[in-house]
């Protein structure tokens, strides 16, 4: 079975914190992405690697940053978390090159600050 | 830009009944898929439709793909309760888009 895995299921941290959202995934997917999902907006895509130390923006990269160091794992970060940013959180991968790239999810992070 | 449209965002059905969702998107992408969302979990992959054309069933649903339309369908037949759930399109051109989401209610 493919296996995303993120660090957290809840987190609650206080405006002006730096916050990690850790991501894992065990299929030597080339594909990583950052997604939040706010009601009535579906998922938005924040950021996403296609490979280790690479990085393109989504839709609304402001306020985050991530790191690819290791092929497996993808972090999101928070520089200075805002309430705005109070949202459940999405990782998925995917092969990057085969025909069938099917993104695979974490369990998400709700993520509430304060 | 690439933009994904869903419609209905709310759907509320009876039981027995069928009803369609649409995906409309904006790029030439010939890779589609749908995901279903259960509340208070992650996503989960419905259907792969890779070329126009493509048909895809499991029970009660039925996705298709028409690219010249950027168009993609998820049909519902006769509808049950336990179809209840948020289903996404997602379009994947360079990087992966999806809809706003369907929130699908199936009464008895």
């Amino acid at each position: 079975d493919v296996k995303v895995t993120q660090s957290s299921r809840y987190l609650v941290k206080r405006t002006g914190e730096k916050v990690f959202l850790e991501c894992v995934q065990d299929m030597d997917h080339e594909n990583m992405f950052w997604y939040r999902q706010d009601p009535g907006l579906g998922l938005r895509l924040i950021y996403f690697s296609y490979d280790v130390k690479m990085k393109e923006k989504g839709d609304i990269p402001e306020g985050y940053s991530v790191s690819r160091e290791k092929k497996e794992r993808f972090s999101l970060i928070l520089e200075s978390a805002s309430t705005n940013q109070t949202s459940m959180y999405l990782c998925a991968s995917s092969f990057g090159t085969a025909m069938n790239t099917e993104a695979f999810f974490g369990q998400g992070t709700r993520l509430t600050v304060v | 830009e690439l933009k994904v449209e869903q419609n209905p965002l709310f759907l509320s059905m009876q039981e027995g009944k069928n009803y369609t969702i649409y995906c409309n998107y904006s790029t030439t992408s010939d890779r589609l898929y749908w995901y279903r969302q259960d509340p208070g979990k992650s996503l989960e992959s419905l259907f792969v439709l890779l070329s126009n054309g493509a048909v895809k069933q499991e029970g009660r649903l039925m996705a298709s793909l028409d690219t010249k339309a950027r168009l993609s369908t998820l049909h519902i037949t006769a509808a049950v309760h336990d179809l209840s759930a948020t289903y996404f399109c997602a379009v994947e051109d360079n990087d992966m888009r999806f809809g706003a989401g369907t929130r699908l209610t199936v009464k008895p």
